[in-house]
């Protein structure tokens, strides 16, 4: 069966770094894409990207150039969001979402989601 | 500020039938983009509920339908039942944006 499963919580200080991992299963991990979405506490879901599994390419939505970076490890099926100089307002949960390429196809199936938390 | 506009809250008593709405422009449902919606209950990750504007994802009860007309689309659930509460969110393209976009966000409260 299909499963998305992700690295656990992480607490982190301002200006440190994190690195969330998403290990898929269960089908081929190089024939869909990767998405990866926030939901800040309390709040709705965000939409930070994409990374395309066959060639690495990363898409990153507004508001998350710069700090935010996708990548991949095609040998084990496993997508990575590295975000550097963390910000208490980094603070959320982050999960990782599949989806056949298209741009306009559905998240099928998604991560247990990562709570990073940012604090003094 | 959501390029989709759901509003923040419905609620129903136990059998009745609700409706969430999702209202874009044409730059996302109005182009003819699909909308997509998903179901969070609480603490958990979001879950496919509905694609394609309307086709259901196999184990999703026939309770839950969507429609799409215009700049909008709709989420039906009748024989509401307790186990419905949580957060539905309406996905689709946006092509102003060049990717993914969510609505805010809809509590369904069950009386």
């Amino acid at each position: 069966q299909v499963q998305l499963v992700q690295s656990g919580s992480e607490l982190k200080k301002p200006g440190a770094s994190v690195k969330v991992s998403c290990k898929a299963s269960g089908y081929t991990f190089t024939s869909y894409a990767m998405n990866w979405v926030r939901q800040a506490p309390g709040q709705g879901l965000e939409w930070m990207g994409w990374i395309n599994t066959n060639t690495g390419n990363p898409t990153y939505a507004q508001g998350f150039t710069g700090r935010f970076v996708f990548s991949l490890d095609t040998s084990v099926s496993t997508a990575y969001l590295q975000i550097s100089s963390l910000k208490a307002e980094d603070t959320a949960v982050y999960f990782c979402a599949r989806d056949l390429y298209g741009g306009n196809s559905p998240f099928d199936y998604w991560g247990q989601g990562t709570l990073v938390t940012v604090s003094s | 500020q959501s390029v989709l506009t759901q509003p923040p809250s419905v609620s129903g008593a136990p059998g009745q039938r609700v409706t969430i709405s999702c209202t874009g422009s044409s730059s996302n449902i109005g182009a003819g983009y699909d909308v997509h919606w998903y179901q969070q209950l609480p603490g958990t990750a979001p879950k496919l509920l509905i694609y394609g504007n309307s086709n259901r994802p196999s184990g999703v009860p026939d309770r839950f339908s969507g429609s799409k007309s215009g700049t909008s689309a709709s989420l039906a659930i009748t024989g509401l039942q307790a186990e419905d509460e949580a957060d539905y969110y309406c996905q689709s393209y946006d092509s102003s944006l060049s990717g993914s976009v969510f609505g805010a966000g809809t509590k369904l409260t069950v009386l």
